[in-house]
């Protein structure tokens, strides 16, 4: 069963620090993992997409790294914003079965102005 | 197409009332999945839809929940005899058949039970 875990749970930072979000997952058979941003009491709005063939991607000031081997996956964000503030999700599609998605419990980060 | 679109978005009940949500997905794609998110934590898995067919189940779908998909197109999720404990953001992912294909996210239909 594939476990997801995020570190740390809760962030708070200065605005204009650059900082990591991290993400491990228990089986690397994995097709992509995805990184998303959850604003309190709405949905999800998806970030990047990993294939699993990827070493990382980027998004204007987010990069993204993923690591199959070892299971982990990392969210760069560089010169943080108080608009960053917000919950990342990071979740792997699993191969074999049904390709079902697997959710890490998140990071809240607050930047602070 | 604008994505995944899910309804109501918020929906307030009394316990014990049945309540009924719908999901539909991009227009094109095969898979279905429902996932229920609780304060504090990651969405959970709860059921998956090959076209009409509904291939899985979590463990966290008890026998009040129950998810259909006519015709392999929306799907809709309802929950009987409601319980505080069901309040949750309920969303809806679809995705096309394939290996390394994205899992695109509706927005959410929140639920408060009373």
């Amino acid at each position: 069963k594939q476990e997801v875990t995020q570190i740390p749970a809760a962030l708070s930072v200065p605005e204009g620090e650059n900082l990591v979000l991290n993400c491990s997952f228990t089986d690397s058979a994995i097709y992509n993992l995805q990184w998303f941003r959850q604003d309190p009491g709405k949905g999800l709005t998806s970030l990047l997409l990993i294939q699993s063939s990827q070493r990382e991607q980027t998004s204007g000031r987010l990069n993204a790294s993923l690591d199959k081997s070892s299971g982990r996956s990392t969210l760069y964000i560089a010169a943080s914003q108080p608009g960053d503030s917000a919950t990342y999700l990071c979740a792997v599609k699993s191969q074999g079965g049904y390709q079902k998605v697997t959710f890490g419990t998140g990071t809240k980060l607050q930047v602070i102005p | 197409d604008t994505g995944v679109s899910q309804n109501p978005r918020h929906k307030i009940t009394k316990r014990g009332q049945n309540v009924t949500f719908r999901c539909d997905p991009i227009s094109e794609h095969n898979r279905l999945y429902w996932y229920r998110q609780t304060l504090g934590q990651g969405p959970e898995f709860l059921t998956y839809f090959q076209n009409e067919a509904q291939l899985e189940k979590s463990r966290l779908l008890s026998d009040r929940f129950s998810a259909e998909r006519p015709k392999g197109s929306f799907s809709t999720l309802e929950i009987q005899r409601t319980e505080q404990g069901d309040s949750a953001m309920y969303l809806c992912a679809s995705s096309p058949t394939g290996a390394n294909t994205e899992a695109f996210f509706g927005q959410g239909t929140r639920l408060t039970v009373v």
